[in-house]
């Protein structure tokens, strides 16, 4: 049981665009700035969202962050058979005294 | 170029010992918070551990489930980073990737993998 709550799979046809929500508590996501992650399988993640809703270098617009009170939410627009990837959130969790990710979201395009 | 390169990793009995190593190269070592991240087999993400930049009297955080198992270090002189894994259980089997940042995880090695089984 993961602290952070993502859905496990959002499908959409190509050229659609989805969401993928993290839902926590005051205690992690309400007080902490999160990250987004994008996996493919046999590899590494990779950073795509930090500081809520900043992309690093080399992450393409199509990817979007946001944050409201203790959820955030990762948009993807334009999505193409590319981006099947599990996706992860994560944050600090003031009372554990530790990091956090949620439980992984499967997008799976149509 | 940012590059994290971890190893040590293997097949190790219940209740025995491991320790892994992350090579870095690319970026300042000594400038950043380190993390270990490990995925169990078909699992999501579970954080293990950070470290700040210093290396002996610097902060440590552990995840519940490795605190007093697990120790985190870091050599800033070698470029390295280290995890010593003791009292090692079968829920520990797992790819273990080491990460620069102590939160937000900016750059991943390719992940060692670590098998506890008898």
């Amino acid at each position: 049981q993961s602290v952070l709550t993502q859905p496990p799979s959002v499908s959409a046809a190509p050229g659609q665009r989805v969401t993928i929500s993290c839902s926590g508590s005051i205690s992690n996501i309400g007080s902490n700035s999160v990250s987004w992650y994008q996996q493919f399988p046999g590899t590494a993640p990779k950073l795509l969202i930090y500081d809520n809703d900043k992309r690093p270098s080399g992450i393409p617009d199509q990817f979007s962050g946001s944050k409201s009170d203790t959820s955030a939410t990762l948009g993807i627009t334009g999505l193409q058979t590319g981006d099947e990837a599990d996706y992860y959130c994560g944050t600090w969790d003031n009372s554990l005294s530790s990091a956090v990710f949620g439980g992984g979201t499967k997008v799976t395009v149509l | 170029e940012v590059q994290l390169v971890e190893s040590g990793g293997g097949l190790v009995q219940p209740g025995g010992s491991l320790r892994l190593s992350c090579a870095v190269s690319g970026f300042t070592f000594s400038s950043y918070w380190m993390s270990w991240v490990r995925q169990a087999p078909g699992k999501g993400l579970e954080w293990v551990a950070n470290i700040d930049q210093a290396e002996d009297v610097g902060e440590k955080n552990y995840v519940d489930s490795v605190r007093g198992r697990f120790t985190i270090s870091r050599d800033n002189a070698k470029n390295s980073l280290y995890l010593q894994m003791n009292s090692l259980r079968a829920e520990d089997t797992a790819i273990y990737y080491c990460a620069r940042g102590g939160v937000q995880l900016w750059h991943w090695g390719q992940g060692a993998l670590v098998t506890v089984s008898s």
